[in-house]
């Protein structure tokens, strides 16, 4: 299986200031179409998880563009410009490149 | 609006079954292909299987650590997809989501499901 290594584990943040995950699969996530199916999924206290970002970079309908993804073959970066109160909740690295699809640990992002 | 909704989760001995049903509305489902991924009490998500549409003869993918004891089905009618789950052991306990992301993505609420004696 892949294995997906998130970090930071734990993210605290001051409300306008920028953060950035790392997300590491031990394969390249290039698939045979040539695509890359990485995506980015945030869950709020008490939610469902809920995607933000898929193929690397492409923003889900109405994710604001304060976030942003990039990256390629193994190494991808969720980075948020200016983190507001509403970003708070566990984030989690997927990848839906190859059987059995697989999700990083999550990084926790808090306020400072 | 797109809605899935998992019902059928409870509280179950280790070795027995468990039926989950995820309804859904909003979209167009015989079209969909429907995942069910757990997460663990430690938080941790698991995707554990896929079933793809009538198109794609009704493909099925299964994690390993569920494969011959669960199985994923659906019933284009009633725009529903389903997890049997046999054999059960603690290591299943978890929050059971069903999720849908071909055009967007979307998850249900999830239903919890606990294997304890």
């Amino acid at each position: 299986d892949v294995v997906m290594t998130q970090t930071p584990v734990s993210l605290s943040v001051a409300i306008g200031q920028p953060a950035s995950i790392s997300c590491k699969s031990s394969q390249s996530l290039v698939g045979t179409s040539g695509k890359t199916y990485l995506n980015w999924l945030l869950q709020r206290p008490g939610q469902s998880p809920k995607r933000l970002i898929y193929l690397v970079s492409k923003l889900d309908s109405g994710i604001p563009d304060r976030f942003s993804g990039s990256g390629s073959e193994t190494d991808f970066t969720l980075k948020i410009s200016r983190v507001e109160a509403d970003d708070l909740g566990v984030y989690y690295c997927l990848q839906g490149t190859h059987f059995p699809y697989t999700f990083g640990a999550g990084t926790k992002l808090e306020l400072k | 609006e797109v809605q899935l909704v998992e019902t059928g989760g409870g509280l179950v001995q280790p070795g027995k079954s468990l039926k989950l049903t995820c309804a859904t509305s909003g979209f167009t489902f015989s079209n969909a292909w429907m995942h069910w991924v757990r997460q663990s009490p430690e938080k941790q998500l698991e995707w554990v299987a896929q079933i793809k549409a009538k198109s794609n003869n009704y493909a099925t993918y299964y994690a390993e650590s569920v494969k011959g004891r669960f199985t994923i089905s659906r019933d284009d009618s009633k725009s529903s997809v389903y997890l049997q789950m046999n054999s059960l052991k603690e290591e299943d306990t978890a929050i059971y989501y069903c999720t849908w992301n071909q055009h967007g993505d979307y998850w249900g609420q999830g239903v919890m499901v606990t294997v304890s004696s």
